[in-house]
């Protein structure tokens, strides 16, 4: 079955640059989430779409955006990066909001040197 | 704000037999669904178990099954007849109106 793909698998960026990260969610599925996940950390929401939408919001930083294309894929944006900013970032879709199981991606492990 | 509370950040299990895993919860909603994710040192969410709340029957996947208790706001995993390749760690999470909402984790060693 088709999983969710993310785009790069691994970045590694300086201080102060920007990156974007992609995410191509399972087909049919319309609810893009993003998550952060730190170093031995549990995944923080950060931000979600729905029908290409933002749906929800969560800690996630003014230096950061995203957005939902018509195709359904969603960028994550990130810029002036700091070291804090290295975690392991993941996408996950469903089908409908409110409960519907979230299906994660493999993640993009970003290093911010 | 929902919260989730896993109170063992580590538990060992001898392969072959059967481990529990805890979870508890707070919530002021009716409706709501719970999950257990495993991670496995690949760092991949991968999703184990689904328990609706105004479900009575405690889910069941294989090998996999839940103890849900919505008054005490509990939500076990059981894991039987464990193998060498259930070792991750294992995230409890919430859902509700909001997006996922997960407890710190439980690392489970497997013990050949």
């Amino acid at each position: 079955a088709a999983g969710v793909i993310q785009s790069p698998r691994h970045l590694i960026k300086e201080k102060r640059e920007t990156a974007t990260l992609k995410c191509y969610p399972i087909p049919r599925h319309d609810t893009v989430y993003w998550y952060q996940q730190g170093p031995g950390q549990d995944p923080q929401f950060l931000i979600s779409f729905y029908e290409k939408m933002q749906s929800d919001k969560g800690s996630i930083p003014d230096r950061f955006s995203a957005q939902q294309f018509s195709d359904y894929h969603s960028e994550l944006n990130m810029s002036s990066l700091e070291l804090g900013d290295s975690a392991l970032y993941f996408c996950a879709s469903s089908r409908g909001r409110g409960g519907e199981t979230q299906y994660f991606g493999p993640g993009t492990r970003l290093l911010v040197l | 704000a929902q919260t989730v509370t896993q109170s063992q950040p580590e538990m060992s299990v001898q392969e072959a037999e059967t481990v529990t895993l805890s979870c508890t919860y707070d919530t002021s909603e009716s409706d709501y669904y719970l999950f257990w994710y495993k991670q496995p040192p690949s760092r991949q969410m991968i999703l184990v178990i689904r328990q609706e709340a105004y479900k009575q029957q405690n889910a069941t996947e294989n090998r996999f099954s839940v103890n849900f208790q919505k008054a005490a706001k509990s939500f076990s995993l059981k894991i039987s007849d464990s193998q060498l390749g259930d070792a991750a760690m294992y995230f409890c999470a919430y859902s509700g109106n909001t997006p996922l909402v997960f407890g710190k984790g439980t690392r489970l060693s497997v013990i050949a």
